[in-house]
């Protein structure tokens, strides 16, 4: 079964400040997708980026960029510039072949002004 | 495009009732829907799949006769919960499944008093 292991509880960053989040996972499929969820005060989860497995290339999304280590297993998501709306529960997501997500415990980041 | 909409957001029930919450995707279809529990300070667990026209996916330890789950056409999937207790106090979140991509809706939160 496919596990996703976020260890940083929490973490707290400076404004303007950079981050990383940790995150690794266990699976036996070449095949796969890894998202890294925000999910603010409001509780609505919100995409702040996705890996494909197969493509080497990190994704970027403007201050978001992860750091995809395939052979580790391991998934962290780097925040650039943080600004105080950064501040959430970050979520580390796989999804299985059937579509489903396995997420992590969380990580409850911190942006102090 | 791809929004998903929950209702109620917040709802609040005897001991021993049942509850509905729906979960609708505005304006796509979605063939696949995931019903995903939250309680506080913790992570999304997979509950169960839903599937339009068949019947839902438990996850282990998921009691199917108490969370019925309906997914009736390609825009609606309900959970009820039957005869809740207390311990069944929670926050759940549904998503729904575009070209494997999911978009989550705003959550329901259930107090059983």
């Amino acid at each position: 079964a496919q596990t996703v292991t976020q260890s940083q509880p929490e973490m707290s960053v400076q404004e303007a400040e950079t981050v990383t989040l940790s995150c690794t996972y266990d699976t036996s499929e070449s095949d796969y997708y890894l998202f890294w969820y925000k999910q603010p005060p409001s509780r609505q989860m919100i995409l702040v980026i996705r890996q494909e497995a197969y493509k080497q290339q990190n994704a970027t999304e403007n201050r978001f960029s992860v750091n995809f280590q395939k052979a580790a297993k391991s998934f962290s998501l780097k925040i650039s510039d943080s600004q105080l709306g950064d501040a959430a529960m970050y979520f580390c997501a796989y999804r299985t072949t059937y579509n489903d997500m396995r997420f992590g415990a969380g990580t409850r980041l911190t942006v102090k002004p | 495009g791809a929004v998903v909409s929950q209702h109620p957001s917040r709802v609040i029930c005897k001991s021993g009732t049942s509850v509905k919450i729906e979960c609708r995707s505005l304006d796509f279809q979605a063939t696949t829907m995931f019903w995903y529990r939250q309680f506080p300070k913790q992570s999304l667990m997979l509950m169960a799949t839903s599937n339009e026209g068949s019947k839902a996916t438990y996850e282990q330890g998921v009691e199917k006769d108490k969370f019925l789950i309906n997914h009736a056409s390609l825009t609606l999937s309900t959970l009820t919960v039957t005869s809740a207790h207390p311990e069944d106090s929670s926050f759940y979140i549904c998503s729904a499944s575009r070209t494997g991509e999911q978009y989550f809706g705003p959550g329901t939160r259930l107090t059983v008093t």
